[in-house]
């Protein structure tokens, strides 16, 4: 069936390091991709999306390009910074308008 | 501002109890879900409506219900038969190429 696959976290990093969480799909069809982020004791909230292969979605610094050929959807960002501490969740779009969302990636960035 | 609410934000409940989570949102989406969130997991899909009086189960449905009276409102009741409720709770509104997320129910059973 459908699924997200995420890297394992915590990811830790020093401010204004580079970062990568990757994440990898399984699907039926062209789905469309979503990066979500959760700060402590909130709700998700839109990162950024893609809906077809080769797209781009960014917001915010943060980037992940649609590969449909390694069907991945790795977030990046250049330089992270202590406020983007953070829960970081991939999703991908299957019929019926119902996301499936992988495990979640917590990223720690300290001083 | 539109959004969605969800309350209480943290909710105690004894063994053998029904609870009702409540979720209202005015940003006129016909589409409304809830999900559940346990430490080190993702969200897991529990009921979805896509529109009023009209409601599907998701993956994880046993042990809860829910209604769709109103567009706005979306509300789960944790029944007695679930046996492991203790969890973050999750609604949001929209559809897929953009749901906005309540801000979670905390649910401790005691």
């Amino acid at each position: 069936g459908d699924s997200v696959t995420q890297m394992e976290g915590p990811v830790t990093l020093s401010e204004e390091a580079f970062l990568t969480i990757n994440c990898t799909y399984t699907a039926t069809g062209y789905p469309s991709l979503f990066w979500y982020v959760q700060y402590p004791g909130e709700g998700l909230q839109l990162l950024l999306k893609a809906t077809k292969a080769d797209d781009k979605g960014s917001n915010k610094g943060f980037e992940a390009t649609y590969r449909k050929e390694t069907t991945s959807f790795h977030l990046e960002k250049g330089s992270v910074q202590v406020s983007d501490s953070a829960v970081y969740f991939c999703a991908l779009d299957i019929s019926k308008n119902k996301l499936i969302f992988g495990a979640g990636t917590r990223l720690a960035v300290h001083p | 501002d539109g959004g969605i609410t969800q309350s209480p934000k943290y909710l105690f409940r004894k063994e053998g109890q029904n609870v009702t989570l409540s979720c209202e949102q005015n940003l006129n989406h016909d589409a409304m879900y809830w999900y559940r969130q346990d430490p080190g997991q993702g969200l897991r899909l529990i009921y979805y409506s896509q529109i009023v009086n009209d409601f599907q189960k998701g993956d994880i449905a046993e042990g809860y219900s829910v209604s769709r009276e109103k567009k706005e409102s979306f509300p789960l009741t944790v029944t007695s038969a679930q046996k492991n409720p203790t969890a973050f709770y999750l609604c949001a509104s929209g559809l897929s190429y953009g749901y906005t997320f309540g801000s979670g129910t905390r649910l401790t059973v005691v």
